[in-house]
């Protein structure tokens, strides 16, 4: 398996709390993204980054910031959690930038919002 | 803009039987098409890509694909199903023409494979 780690793996938490979830990779690879994962919409792309300090939107990225500061940390925060946000959370990582190579997953973070 | 289809939420398929889940895409250019597999609590797992050339693809644990540019498909086979294989399944699509490296990703269906 990847060296990826998200932390935390389980979360419960209040509407209009900030929370901040973690991924930890150890391949050293340049591309990192963060997804929801919700019954019947599959995977959808928040944020992804590109590199140290670059990153772009996906298409559910309203209400979600991202911060790349090293090559293995992308962090994944919400300003004031809502109700809405409650879902799985899976970080990926690619490399090299050959855009045919898989994407490896994290084992997911569950965020509850009550 | 790409996008992925699955038309079945669910295929139920008896132990030793061949299996087929579906997938049709979208994509302005020539597409890159992933199968993915993931099983409860964890996150997803590679199983096997289509970038060029022949249009049948061999992967992981038996699986195979077949792309079919015509009907815009990417079906996954197996000739015959166990009942570890029983998961849900995701087909993925990016369009080769665009610089994004961002996966678009069908609903998912989930198979189940009874003994």
């Amino acid at each position: 398996d990847a060296g990826i780690t998200q932390s935390p793996r389980h979360k419960v938490t209040e509407t209009g709390t900030p929370v901040t979830l973690r991924c930890h990779q150890t391949e050293n690879h340049r591309y990192m993204y963060w997804y929801r994962q919700d019954p019947g919409h599959g995977l959808r792309l928040i944020h992804y980054s590109y590199g140290v300090k670059d990153t772009d939107k996906g298409e559910v990225s309203d209400g979600y910031s991202v911060s790349r500061s090293k090559t293995e940390d992308f962090l994944l925060t919400l300003e004031s959690a809502t109700s809405s946000q409650t879902s799985v959370y899976f970080c990926a990582i690619s490399d090299p930038d050959d855009g045919n190579q898989p994407q490896h997953f994290g084992d997911g973070t569950r965020l509850s919002i009550l | 803009a790409q996008s992925v289809a699955q038309p079945e939420d669910q295929v139920n398929v008896a132990e030793g039987n061949p299996l087929t889940v579906k997938c049709t895409y979208s994509v302005s250019g020539n597409p890159y098409l992933f199968w993915y597999v993931q099983y409860p609590n964890r996150g997803l797992q590679f199983l096997l890509k289509y970038i060029t050339g022949d249009n049948l693809v061999k992967g992981s644990y038996g699986f195979e694909a077949e792309f079919n540019k015509s009907q815009t498909s990417f079906h996954l086979k197996k000739p015959s199903a166990l009942v570890s294989d029983s998961a849900l399944y995701f087909c993925a699509v990016r369009d080769r023409q665009t610089g994004r490296r961002a996966l678009t990703f069908g609903s998912g269906t989930r198979l189940q494979v009874q003994p």
